[in-house]
């Protein structure tokens, strides 16, 4: 079974800085199969990055996604105000079909 | 638009059964993989079963044997049944379209409370 390790836990920040979002498998993972979703309370996930680097449809630029094998990362330039979620790295394999990791919290400083 | 519904969530005794329901409109469920997931009281998501479509279901290790999914064509639904409820079945159930390794469209949640 795959574990993916998100940290940090919570990362505060203010609008405009930069966020650095890492996760960490603990077996390799084929890019392809490496997603980030942003989750707000009382709302759907919604799906960033797909296939490790691919934004999905009508993502901003802001957000970019990269890495391979064990270490990923999620990265978001210029925060704004509704960018502050919590958010998952998510991996497809062997049983689980699916795992997410535990979540890092971007929150305003 | 692309939607989904999902609905069926509620208090319910442990050992009591339920069944959710995800309706989907904008594609087809039947030609697409379908799936659940659930976030627990103060937890991150937890994977629960799929649906792919050609049929075959897959299921979390914690709900084996307990929860069947299942998807009615013409209804174009999805259905989770779950059965043996345990208080840590206590969640919000999100119904989810899989792109194969991805989840892309996502529905607003229905709230499972296992509790006497």
């Amino acid at each position: 079974e795959i574990v993916l390790t998100q940290s940090p836990g919570t990362l505060s920040l203010s609008p405009g800085e930069s966020a650095t979002l890492s996760c960490r498998a603990s077996q390799s993972v084929t890019s392809s199969y490496l997603a980030w979703y942003q989750h707000k309370p009382g709302q759907a996930p919604r799906l960033l990055i797909y296939g490790a680097s691919s934004r999905a449809t009508g993502i901003p630029d802001r957000f970019s996604g990269s890495g391979s094998g064990t270490d990923f990362t999620l990265t978001i330039s210029r925060l704004e105000p509704e960018d502050f979620a919590v958010y998952y790295c998510q991996q497809y394999g062997s049983s689980p079909l699916y795992t997410f990791g535990q979540g890092t919290k971007l929150e305003i400083k | 638009e692309v939607q989904l519904v999902e609905s069926g969530g509620g208090l319910v005794q442990p050992g009591g059964s339920l069944r959710l329901s995800c309706a989907a409109s904008g594609f087809t469920v039947n030609t697409n993989y379908m799936t659940w997931v659930r976030q627990a009281p103060g937890k991150g998501l937890e994977w629960v079963s799929v649906i792919y479509s050609g049929g075959s279901t897959y299921y979390a290790d914690s709900v084996k044997g307990r929860f069947t999914i299942s998807r009615h064509n013409s209804e174009n639904t999805v259905y989770l049944q779950m059965d043996s409820l345990r208080p840590e079945d206590t969640a919000v159930y999100y119904c989810a379209r899989v792109r194969v390794t991805r989840m892309d469209v996502w529905g607003q949640g229905t709230t499972v409370i296992v509790s006497s």
